[in-house]
């Protein structure tokens, strides 16, 4: 059965503090591995696709990494307006998405 | 380039009423994709549709039901809400249906 699933559940840090999010796959015929962050009460903002093992992208503070079994979301130097949410989600061979639950992260200033 | 929309962005509802909830996908996308999604439940895949034709469909009761029309605008329907369909209804577009891009939701409330 394909699924996603994401790690830690929540993460608190310091501002400037470093750390990674987790995202495990198992999916037959990924077309994908998508990236999201959710703000409380709003829609998920589109931030990265990957789609092959090895690939990387960053964008600002953020750098996404793709193994065969695994994602990572690297957040360098964060910052208070970094906190939201973070969800991953690997396209599976019928074009749905699998969602992971999400990682809440919060960044103290 | 205009993103999704969706409308209303806020309703309120009575137990045993229907609601109707419409989404406009960015101008080329094909797909339009709908979830759900409550406090500590994540998303929801309610179903996607991909020119006018339901391509995928998620665990809902049949009480959730929807449409495509030939522009690519999608309408969601609950019919007999029920206090737990409160909820955050999200829809997003896609050109093929993996990169999906997400509008701002509806919030509807069922008293």
């Amino acid at each position: 059965e394909d699924q996603v699933t994401q790690s830690p559940e929540a993460l608190r840090l310091q501002e400037g503090e470093s750390s990674s999010l987790n995202c495990s796959y198992t999916v037959s015929g990924l077309r994908g591995l998508f990236w999201y962050r959710q703000d409380p009460g709003k829609g998920p903002e589109f931030l990265f696709t990957l789609y092959s093992a090895g690939e990387e992208k960053e964008k600002e503070r953020l750098k996404a990494t793709l193994t065969k079994k695994e994602s990572f979301l690297h957040i360098t130097a964060p910052k208070p307006e970094d906190s939201a949410t973070y969800l991953c989600a690997a396209g599976g061979s019928n074009y749905q998405l699998i969602w992971g639950a999400g990682t809440k992260l919060i960044i103290k200033p | 380039k205009a993103g999704v929309t969706q409308t209303p962005r806020y309703l309120i509802k009575t137990r045993g009423q229907q609601v109707t909830l419409s989404c406009s996908p960015i101008s080329g996308h094909r797909s339009v994709s709908w979830y759900q999604q409550t406090p500590g439940q994540g998303l929801q895949f309610l179903f996607e549709y991909f020119s006018e034709t339901q391509r995928n469909k998620g665990n809902f009761p049949g009480r959730f039901s929807g449409r495509q029309f030939s522009n690519s605008r999608s309408e969601m329907n609950v019919s007999t809400l029920e206090l737990g369909d409160s909820a955050l209804y999200l829809c997003a577009s896609s050109i093929q249906g993996i990169e999906q891009y997400f509008g701002p939701g509806t919030r509807l409330t069922v008293t």
